[in-house]
């Protein structure tokens, strides 16, 4: 069955360090990806996606992210974190079959030391 | 317009009464999702409209029912809901898979309290 696995609950960097969040998805063709962004009470805004070609995708707000078949991996990375990057980040993937599911990881709340 | 707009943001409705809520998008879209978001939870799926048509059903309760009216309109009829029900309501629409634009654009949600 098709999944999604972001492995961090919780993540606490420090504002101006380097923040990397992990997602790992289970799915036998090859994915889209997607990393959304949702601020308390709030909906959930698209930050990156990835559907083929170069691997490292960039995103808004200076995220990145870098597919890596062999690990079935999409880790979310960004140099520099600031205090407005707190958060909850979801992984997901979009099923390629005719359903247009939209499968969410756990989710990771991001806290960020000022 | 790149956005999708829910209304109401906040509602508070009794377990005996009947409500909606709306979502609307132009952009084009042709597939229309409804979701529940729980607190500390990711999102889950409950409807999923294609081409103004009813394609997924994630065995939702009876007392939520869709309408797509259009392609740019999407409802989600509440009836005797109970407490449990209460959650954040996402709505949320998409292009054809064949665009390389292809990606999900979400509303910012109703919260919704059944009391």
């Amino acid at each position: 069955a098709q999944s999604v696995t972001q492995p961090d609950i919780h993540i606490t960097v420090s504002e101006g360090a380097s923040l990397e969040l992990r997602c790992n998805y289970s799915y036998g063709a090859t994915p889209y990806l997607f990393w959304y962004v949702q601020s308390p009470g709030q909906g959930l805004q698209l930050l990156l996606k990835y559907f083929s070609g170069d691997t490292l995708v960039q995103g808004i707000k200076g995220f990145e992210a870098e597919f890596k078949r062999s690990q079935s991996s999409f880790n979310l990375r960004k140099p520099s974190v600031h205090w407005s990057d707190a958060a909850e980040y979801f992984c997901a993937v979009a099923l390629m079959d005719s359903s247009y599911k939209l499968i969410f990881g756990s989710g990771t709340r991001l806290l960020v030391r000022p | 317009d790149t956005e999708v707009t829910q209304t109401p943001k906040h509602l508070v409705m009794g377990m005996t009464n009947k409500k909606s809520l709306k979502c609307e998008q132009h952009m084009g879209h042709r597939a229309m999702y409804w979701y529940k978001q729980k607190a500390k939870k990711p999102p889950e799926l409950m409807f999923v409209y294609s081409y103004e048509k009813l394609s997924i059903n994630e065995s939702v309760p009876s007392r939520f029912s869709p309408e797509c009216p259009n392609s740019s309109l999407l409802n989600l009829h509440l009836h005797a809901l109970q407490p449990e029900d209460s959650a954040l309501y996402l709505c949320a629409s998409s292009q054809d898979r064949r665009r390389r634009t292809y990606g999900y654009t979400f509303g910012s949600g109703t919260r919704l309290t059944v009391v």
